[in-house]
């Protein structure tokens, strides 16, 4: 199995600019994350989906935020617009079952920078 | 607030020791918990889950839980320098049906010394 896949790895924008980023889960796994990880603020939930549905968007910082998941296959976390307190790596991770029972494979992130 | 709270260290044992690594937590409702291993750059990986109080083995790893004292630890025996990296504590509430949350702590660093 390829794990979970993240793209870009590496994003640098300006400030204002939209910023997509994409995430495939492992084939079978029902619960996809997005996580946030800063120094500051540690690894931050921001949300998660099951079966394709967002079960839980607290975490999301504000409007600017967006996230949605078309199929079992993909997802998108997207930021309009960008700023630079946005700058972090942001992972993906996939589960068969809920955060509370099952391991969460991680992606490899995408380490964003906003100028 | 839900919190989980782990020393920021860098905690620094010599190669063969064992290596203790704690966390506390807030929600006594806390159902799951979890360490994962975070090498710097990389992505965390699971290396042990907890569900209930006392210990639970997996190879030079034990982890420790205290509901009671809502308190996980992890032992890691025969410290390698492989070991050295961040160690995030997780803990989740089941909320039920689909929902339970995964919090983590802001980790721990390791830094084993050959």
């Amino acid at each position: 199995d390829a794990g979970v896949i993240q793209s870009p790895r590496h994003e640098v924008t300006e400030m204002g600019q939209e910023v997509t980023l994409r995430c495939k889960p492992i084939s079978g796994h029902d619960y996809l994350f997005w996580y946030r990880q800063t120094m500051m603020r540690g690894l931050e939930l921001l949300i998660y989906f099951n079966n394709n549905v967002p079960i839980d968007d607290s975490g999301m910082p504000e409007d600017r935020f967006s996230a949605k998941m078309p199929n079992a296959s993909f997802s998108t976390l997207k930021i309009q617009p960008s700023e630079p307190r946005d700058s972090a790596v942001y992972f993906c991770a996939s589960s068969r079952q809920g955060a509370w029972a099952d391991t969460q494979y991680f992606g490899p992130g995408t380490r964003l920078t906003v100028l | 607030q839900k919190e989980v709270e782990q020393n920021s260290g860098p905690l620094s044992v010599p190669e063969g020791a064992i290596a203790s690594l704690n966390c506390t937590y807030s929600d006594r409702g806390s159902q799951s918990f979890f360490w994962y291993r975070q090498y710097s750059g990389k992505s965390p990986e699971l290396i042990m889950s907890i569900y209930s109080n006392g210990d639970k083995e997996d190879g030079r790893f034990t982890a420790q839980l205290n509901k009671a004292s809502q308190y996980v630890s992890l032992l890691i025996r025969d410290s390698q320098p492989s070991d050295s990296a961040t160690y995030l504590c997780a803990v989740c509430l089941f909320y039920g049906g689909s929902q339970g949350n995964l919090i983590f702590g802001k980790g721990t660093k390791l830094s084993v010394k050959p």
